[in-house]
């Protein structure tokens, strides 16, 4: 069974374009984190967030946790072709994190 | 630069066959783990492993073993591959810290077993 629920599965966009993917779920969180993983590679984490309500920003990347600490988004503003990856939300503790299934992206030029 | 160093990119073995998997860290890390990818289903952990000759089962360890011998290097292996464990699999190391602790990947094995 899967904690964290990502949606959506598939998203394929036009460069310039604004994006949000979401990750919910019905555990409360200590801290959410976001990783991106391009073809080929390992996941590489984008952020952290651990306050309720809390909104961090990484360029064109906003990023939201909830303020029950049970879900986050990702915005993207202006997507560009290098966004493209799988986008993968992850939860709990170090020794026991759950992640979600991702939201594969593709940002067409 | 961190690194999380695994052996091999790509495998190919028959049923039946013993396989191991090798990851090397450079950064001193006392945790790491082997987690299996495959579509639609995430990432889910198979070990971990939080210090030298210590290893803890998580989600799916059936089929697999680990060993962990020196703190750099965590080793996954198959005794007996079957077509199920066809599968990316990627190691990761994170320093102490349960709770916000970033984890570092190495760039994954595929292994396909026919």
């Amino acid at each position: 069974t899967q904690l964290l629920e990502q949606s959506p599965q598939f998203l394929s966009i036009q460069e310039g374009e604004n994006l949000t993917v979401y990750c919910n779920s019905s555990s409360v969180f200590s801290s959410l984190q976001w990783y991106r993983q391009e073809p080929g590679e390992g996941p590489v984490l984008l952020v952290t967030v651990v306050t309720g309500g809390e909104v961090k920003k990484l360029k064109r990347l906003t990023f939201q946790f909830g303020d029950a600490r049970k879900d986050s988004s990702l915005h993207i503003t202006a997507a560009q072709p290098g966004d493209t990856g799988l986008y993968l939300c992850a939860g709990g503790p170090t020794h026991d994190m759950r992640f979600g299934a991702g939201t594969r992206l593709t940002v067409k030029p | 630069d961190v690194k999380v160093t695994q052996s091999s990119r790509y495998l190919v073995k028959r049923t039946g066959e013993k396989v191991f998997l090798e990851c090397v860290q450079d950064m001193d890390h006392e945790n790491m783990f082997w987690y299996r990818q495959d579509p639609g289903l995430g990432l889910r952990l198979i070990y971990f492993s939080y210090d030298v000759k210590m290893k803890e089962k998580g989600d799916i360890p059936e089929g697999y073993s680990v060993s962990r011998e020196k703190k750099e290097r965590f080793s996954l292996i198959l005794e007996s591959a079957s077509t199920n464990q066809t599968s990316m699999y990627l190691c990761a190391s994170s320093s102490q810290g349960w709770y916000t602790g970033e984890l570092f990947f190495g760039e994954g094995s595929r292994l396909t077993v026919l």
